[in-house]
């Protein structure tokens, strides 16, 4: 079975521009999550989504944003890019996002977005 | 507001040893969920070991072992007969049912010497 895919891998812009990144979760997997990966805070929690609802969303400004397909694909969106926006984004995938099942959670290898 | 601390950046530890890795959390749930993530260099990140907050039983998985100590929110991962391919970052992680959120710490990069 595939792992978890991300694209672009790798990713450089400009301030004030906007970037969309993609993530392609295992297959049968319908919840989606991303997170923020810098080195001085960790992994920091954006949105999750399921069947294409947003479950729960971190304290990001609203310039990030997300949205999940059909086919459980799901794309972060960033507008109006800053520099303090440079960082791995990570996607993970889950069955159903439901812990009482003793689901895991598997990681794509990340998207790594420089800003300029 | 849930929060996870690791209070080491970063540790060594001889080959064939033990180490083992702190992890705080701070958290008015009951029932709630712990993990430990490794993330080695320009690699995937992979679940280790998780423990669910209602078992008392320590959770362990070969070589990987957790103490959790529920009272004092406290969940360290201690790493037997370490290897090589044990170097990587550590991430403790934690969440409750239905949030569909998991916080986790900054992370605890362990080097093991040969």
């Amino acid at each position: 079975k595939a792992g978890v895919t991300q694209t672009p891998r790798y990713l450089i812009k400009t301030r004030g521009q906007q970037v969309t990144l993609s993530c392609s979760p295992i297959s049968g997997h319908r919840s989606v999550s991303w997170y923020q990966q810098t080195p001085g805070q960790g992994l920091q929690f954006l949105f999750e989504y399921f069947s294409e609802t947003q479950r729960n969303k971190g304290n990001f400004p609203g310039r990030f944003s997300g949205r999940q397909f059909s086919n459980s694909r799901s794309e972060m969106n960033v507008s109006t890019l800053e520099l303090g926006d440079s960082a791995l984004y990570l996607c993970a995938s889950s069955l159903e996002g439901q812990q009482r099942f003793q689901e895991t959670q598997y990681f794509g290898p990340g998207t790594r977005l420089l800003v300029l | 507001a849930q929060t996870v601390t690791q209070s080491q950046p970063e540790m060594s530890v001889q080959e064939a040893e033990t180490v083992t890795l702190s992890c705080t959390y701070d958290t008015s749930e009951n029932n709630y969920y712990l993990f430990w993530y490794k993330q080695p260099p320009s690699r995937q990140m992979i679940l280790v070991i998780r423990q669910e907050a209602y078992k008392q039983q320590n959770a362990t998985e070969n070589r990987f072992s957790v103490n959790f100590q529920k009272a004092a929110k406290s969940f360290s991962l201690k790493i037997s007969d370490s290897q090589l391919g044990d170097t990587a970052m550590y991430f403790c992680a934690y969440t409750t049912s239905g949030t569909y959120k998991y916080i986790f710490g900054t992370g605890t990069r362990l080097k093991v010497l040969a």
